[in-house]
């Protein structure tokens, strides 16, 4: 069975500067997506950014990018420039492209805190 | 906003009873998911549902259940209510059941039982 952990509970940072999140995971698959999802205090999951493991680049989205590290399973996030809107619960994410198995399988979370 | 809404927005239930949640998806939408995110944790998927169909289950007991609807609106029933179903409720929606199709996630429902 897949398994994510995200082994920082709680992170903080200063505004305009950057954060890396941590994100294991645990698979004897070859072909999945990894995700990020921020979930503010509003309870609304939004997605942050995606992977796909069968591509080597690693994803960029404006202040987000991933350092994604398939032999090592590893998956961490870099918020860089960091804004106090950036402050919510970060959960990672698996999906498996196999047939049948649509669900996504999350971490824990990491708790990030904006300081001004 | 992700445009999938979710409702009530909270609700407070006894041991015993029985209590539905409802979720509306974006228009064109043919898949939902549930997820029930307890205090402290990550979400744990309970189901799906595909055109009206349940397409896969996680870990959870038969009294978890559900229905989709033509409408893009579905639900999720939950029977016989222990002190542990208290959480947070999820509905994702997705164009199809493509691992390329996004889950857009609605605010959720969160149950207490007493």
């Amino acid at each position: 069975a897949q398994t994510v952990t995200q082994s920082q509970p709680e992170m903080s940072v200063q505004e305009a500067e950057t954060v890396t999140l941590s994100c294991t995971y645990d698979t004897s698959e070859s072909d999945y997506y990894l995700f990020w999802y921020k979930q503010p205090p509003s309870r609304q999951m939004i997605l942050v950014i995606r992977q796909e493991a069968y591509k080597q680049q690693n994803a960029t989205e404006n202040r987000f990018s991933v350092n994604f590290q398939k032999a090592a399973k590893s998956f961490s996030l870099k918020i860089s420039d960091s804004q106090l809107g950036d402050a919510a619960m970060y959960f990672c994410a698996y999906r498996s492209n196999r047939a049948g198995t649509d669900k996504l399988i999350f971490g824990t979370g990491t708790r990030l805190q904006v300081f001004p | 906003e992700t445009g999938v809404t979710q409702s009530p927005t909270h609700l407070i239930k006894t041991r015993g009873q029985q209590v539905t949640l409802r979720c509306s998806s974006q228009s064109g939408h043919n898949t939902v998911s549930w997820y029930q995110q307890a205090l402290g944790q990550g979400p744990q998927f309970i189901f799906q549902y595909y055109r009206e169909e349940e397409n896969g289950r996680g870990n959870f007991p038969p009294r978890f259940s559900g229905l989709q609807f033509p409408n893009y609106s579905s639900e999720l029933n939950v029977n016989a209510l222990e002190l542990d179903d208290s959480a947070l409720y999820l509905c994702a929606s997705s164009l199809a059941k493509r691992i390329t199709d996004t889950q857009y996630f609605g605010p959720g429902t969160r149950l207490t039982v007493l």
